[in-house]
């Protein structure tokens, strides 16, 4: 199979830390994106891990450590508009030419004042 | 540099009828990924193609078809609408790297919201 398991819903603070982890099964694992989507709107690309390590981008981190089939995207410094869907998307490794990239159900994270 | 363009936005059908939707690839792009998405829900694999085959499908039955055309476009069939056919249907297009395997960014349209009543 390849589950992805990640919160349902969080929420948090204006100005605070949040993290949001996703977890997979490791078979066929060839790389982990998270992305953003706002209600009524297509997912946008917010990062791509496929070594284990840590890629900060801005406000943004997204952590992978492939043997735990373990990841989290930690977003900092919380504003109003994070308030969103976030996507965990696993690429496994397909039989033809191509891989695919299967999403995970998203965790809707409410930011409050 | 126009990005994924979908069509059309919204529609409305009646439960047996087919429904075709249309989705034009990133420029530069030759990958298409259709995806379904419930209210709620993350996005669900349909089906990828790449010079115009199918090359991976997700558990959707076979009422959902594709195809893709020499210029990259692509058309989502789906025959027999049921009610639980009502989501937002998603396209993403993407490039093929070098090394022969797809593991770059998907590009997502704006999406075809499709009520089946």
């Amino acid at each position: 199979g390849q589950n992805i398991d990640q919160p349902t819903e969080m929420t948090a603070t204006e100005g605070a830390i949040v993290q949001i982890n996703c977890t997979y099964q490791t078979s066929g694992f060839n790389g982990l994106f998270w992305y953003q989507q706002h209600a009524g709107e297509a997912p946008t690309f917010l990062s791509y891990n496929v070594l284990d390590g840590l890629e900060e981008k801005g406000r943004f981190s997204s952590f992978l450590s492939r043997s735990k089939g373990y990841s989290y995207l930690l977003l900092k410094e919380l504003q109003m508009k994070d308030s969103a869907s976030y996507l965990c998307a696993v690429v496994f490794v397909g039989g033809g030419a191509t891989n695919k990239l299967i999403f995970g159900t998203g965790t809707l994270l409410a930011v409050q004042p | 540099d126009a990005g994924v363009t979908q069509s059309p936005t919204h529609l409305i059908k009646t439960r047996g009828q087919q429904v075709t939707l249309r989705c034009s690839p990133k420029s530069g792009h030759d990958t298409v990924s259709w995806y379904q998405q419930a209210l709620g829900q993350g996005p669900q694999f349909i089906f990828q193609y790449y010079e115009e085959e199918e090359r991976q499908r997700g558990n959707f039955p076979d009422r959902f078809s594709g195809h893709q055309f020499p210029n990259y476009s692509s058309e989502l069939n789906v025959n027999a609408l049921l009610l639980g056919d009502s989501a937002l249907y998603l396209c993403a297009s993407s490039t093929l790297r070098t090394s022969g395997r797809n593991t770059g960014e998907l590009f997502f349209g704006e999406g075809s919201r499709l009520t089946v009543l």
